[in-house]
């Protein structure tokens, strides 16, 4: 098994700013993942995290709103970028394996609410 | 392209009943399928996975979850409801090519005394 965790746990952030969160898995792992849980609703992911390239995001979700990075097998950032009310969510980042049967792990998520 | 339903946003049950959340999913091919669970201001918990082997996969704190292909069914059970069952379910199906989860919209689990 694996365990993830998040830093912030939780922040308050002003209009226009941006905020890094930081991930971190206590082993290595194929597969890191970025979601996202916004208030009374489910989690959408947001991108792939790969290691030494550039991230592969979902559908609705782009770089330049959310950069990545993923330094190694067991470490990766999500930028929330010129941050609006709208991004006030839940963030989780999640690990595994990459096979389909194998348990991803989830962190506790950071909460994030902006003014 | 893959996809869960989640049939019931709400349950409501009093302690020592049976449990029943029900998911339906979508996929072009035989997927594996999880149940998550989150408790208030805590992080995602596996309860159990099917991934192809048996049909009836028995998962922690004593749920269970039946496959059943010709219904694109995988709800979840529990014969006796317990106060600290109390929190939202997840039914998740997974991308075979890289892990990737597709949520459904969650149940909300109510447990009266």
């Amino acid at each position: 098994s694996a365990v993830i965790s998040q830093k912030p746990s939780r922040d308050i952030c002003q209009r226009g700013t941006s905020l890094t969160i930081q991930c971190q898995v206590d082993s290595q792992v194929t597969m890191m993942f970025w979601y996202r849980q916004q208030p009374g609703q489910s989690l959408t992911l947001i991108a792939t995290a790969n290691q030494g390239s550039e991230a592969t995001y979902e559908s609705g979700f782009v770089i330049d709103k959310f950069p990545i990075s993923r330094p190694n097998l067991t470490f990766s950032t999500l930028t929330v970028s010129n941050m609006s009310p709208e991004d006030s969510s839940i963030y989780l980042c999640s690990g595994g394996a990459g096979e389909s049967t194998d348990t991803q792990y989830f962190g506790p998520g950071t909460r994030l609410t902006v003014l | 392209a893959q996809s869960v339903t989640q049939l019931d946003s709400h349950v409501s049950v009093s302690e020592g009943t049976p449990v029943l959340l029900r998911c339906n999913y979508s996929s072009s091919y035989s997927p594996s399928l999880f149940w998550y669970v989150q408790h208030p201001n805590k992080g995602l918990q596996l309860l159990l996975k099917y991934t192809s082997a048996a049909t009836l996969v028995k998962g922690i704190n004593g749920f269970e979850a039946e496959f059943k292909k010709s219904e694109t069914s995988f709800h979840l059970t529990k014969p006796s409801a317990h106060m600290s069952d109390a929190a939202e379910y997840f039914c998740v199906v997974v991308d075979t090519s890289y892990g990737k989860l597709t949520f459904g919209q969650g149940t909300i689990l109510t447990v009266h005394p």
